[in-house]
């Protein structure tokens, strides 16, 4: 059984269009977040989630949007799409950040 | 804020060669570190954490890490590396009372020849 499952696992999209992924843990773990790769393998938290409730907010732009239904899903809408957001993007869940993240599998987005 | 620094960007060891990853902190407070390992085309797993107590930590596939208050380091070490360690390797630190936020360094690429 996978952990923290993300789909998709790639998306090619154009530029202007809107999207979205998601993500689901069966660990039963309070805590989701969303994370960016960028090309340079660089890790950037996006949001975190405890609960169903927005704890993380980085300074991202508002053309991404997370919902959390309940704590064991937490999906992103990407607005409008624009060259810059391609990248991975990773899910990641934890119990308490002290045992750390279990990621998910990451999703490959490409925009052109 | 929490930041980390991994000093060696890309290294390149034969196999059997040891290994050690730098990994600097800055946080003035207590904290727990990590090392995760990414696979070409994999997603990050946890090698080893430090949370309290014996600073030398062990991990798994026999990694270790070091964690050095005064220096403000936690350096991943192995003895003997093997073809199949070839992986982008990442530390992380989150604050105690920092919240859920895990910060990552940049990450050093690492590739093993044969």
């Amino acid at each position: 059984d996978t952990a923290v499952s993300q789909t998709p696992k790639y998306l090619v999209t154009q530029m202007g269009n809107d999207k979205s992924i998601k993500c689901e843990q069966n660990l039963g773990h309070d805590t989701m977040y969303w994370y960016k790769q960028d090309s340079k393998k660089f890790l950037k938290i996006m949001f975190s989630y405890n609960n169903k409730e927005l704890i993380i907010n980085e300074t991202v732009p508002n053309r991404f949007s997370p919902k959390s239904p309940d704590k064991a899903h937490l999906n992103l809408h990407i607005n409008s799409l624009e060259l810059g957001d391609s990248a991975v993007y990773f899910c990641a869940s934890s119990q308490a950040v002290d045992y750390g993240y279990t990621f998910g599998s990451g999703t490959r987005l490409t925009v052109v | 804020a929490q930041s980390v620094s991994q000093h060696n960007h890309h290294v390149i060891l034969s196999e059997a060669a040891s290994l050690e990853l730098g990994c600097n902190y800055s946080y003035g407070g207590t904290v727990n570190l990590f090392w995760y390992v990414q696979y070409p085309g994999q997603h990050l797993q946890l090698l080893l954490k430090y949370f309290s107590g014996d600073p030398l930590v062990k991990g798994i596939k026999g990694f270790e890490a070091e964690f050095i208050k005064s220096k403000f380091s936690f350096n991943l070490r192995k003895p003997s590396v093997q073809w199949s360690d070839t992986a982008e390797y990442f530390c992380a630190v989150n604050s105690r009372g920092g919240g859920n936020k895990l910060t990552f360094g940049t990450g050093t690429q690492l590739k093993v020849e044969l």
